[in-house]
């Protein structure tokens, strides 16, 4: 069956301190990896996408990386408004739906 | 700045009432989603369109809930009649697929929030 699984459920940070959150895959033929940011009260917000085994991108304190089986969000030096709920997704060969991960709730204190 | 638009924000209705949620896509997508989000199942699609056309609605309990695209810059989901288990945040994306391609983004609303009592 098709999985993805965010980990940790739940991180707080201080200002300053870089971390990693991690989205685990088992699916049959991806065609696509997303990572959306969520505020409270807010939809998703689309962030990266990420298509192959390798590729890297990057947005101001944010970097996306992808392998075959797992992604990595690293958040470098956080700062208190990158408090948020960050969700992976990922596209299935031959579908158009996403299939979302529940998420890591980001705390980033002071 | 080019966004998604839901309403209602907020829908409060007693169960056993119709509910009907509108999106206004993004100008220029043809490719809408409708979404579910509780905290105990995350992030669920109930439903899509691609130029207007339904293509896939299978997530979607179909005894009592219904999408349409009147056109392409309304689409709509309705439920009747409505249960205190359809309590949940409804999300609008859209997105457009390029000619000759299969990936996109898709781009969020706001969400409404109904809670059904």
């Amino acid at each position: 069956e098709d999985q993805v699984t965010q980990s940790p459920e739940a991180l707080r940070l201080q200002e300053g301190e870089s971390s990693s959150l991690n989205c685990s895959y088992t699916v049959s033929g991806l065609r696509g990896l997303f990572w959306y940011r969520q505020d409270p009260g807010k939809g998703p917000e689309f962030l990266f996408t990420l298509y192959s085994a390798g590729e890297e991108k990057e947005k101001e304190r944010l970097k996306a990386t992808l392998t075959k089986k797992e992604s990595f969000l690293h958040i470098t030096a956080p700062k208190p408004e990158d408090s948020a709920t960050y969700l992976c997704a990922v596209r299935l060969r031959g579908f158009q739906k996403l299939v979302f991960g529940t998420g890591t709730r980001l705390l980033v204190s002071p | 700045d080019a966004r998604v638009t839901q309403t209602p924000r907020h829908k409060v209705t007693e169960m056993g009432q119709e509910v009907t949620m509108r999106c206004q896509p993004i100008l220029g997508h043809n490719t809408v989603f409708w979404y579910r989000q509780t905290m105990m199942q995350g992030l669920e699609l109930l439903a899509y369109f691609r130029n207007r056309a339904p293509l896939d609605d299978s997530g979607m309990p179909k005894d009592r809930f219904s999408a349409e695209m009147p056109d392409a810059t309304l689409a709509t989901l309705k439920i009747q009649p409505s249960e205190p288990r359809d309590s949940a945040v409804y999300f609008c994306a859209s997105g457009l697929v390029p000619i000759g391609q299969d990936i996109y983004e898709q781009y969020f609303g706001p969400g409404t929030r109904l809670t059904v009592t």
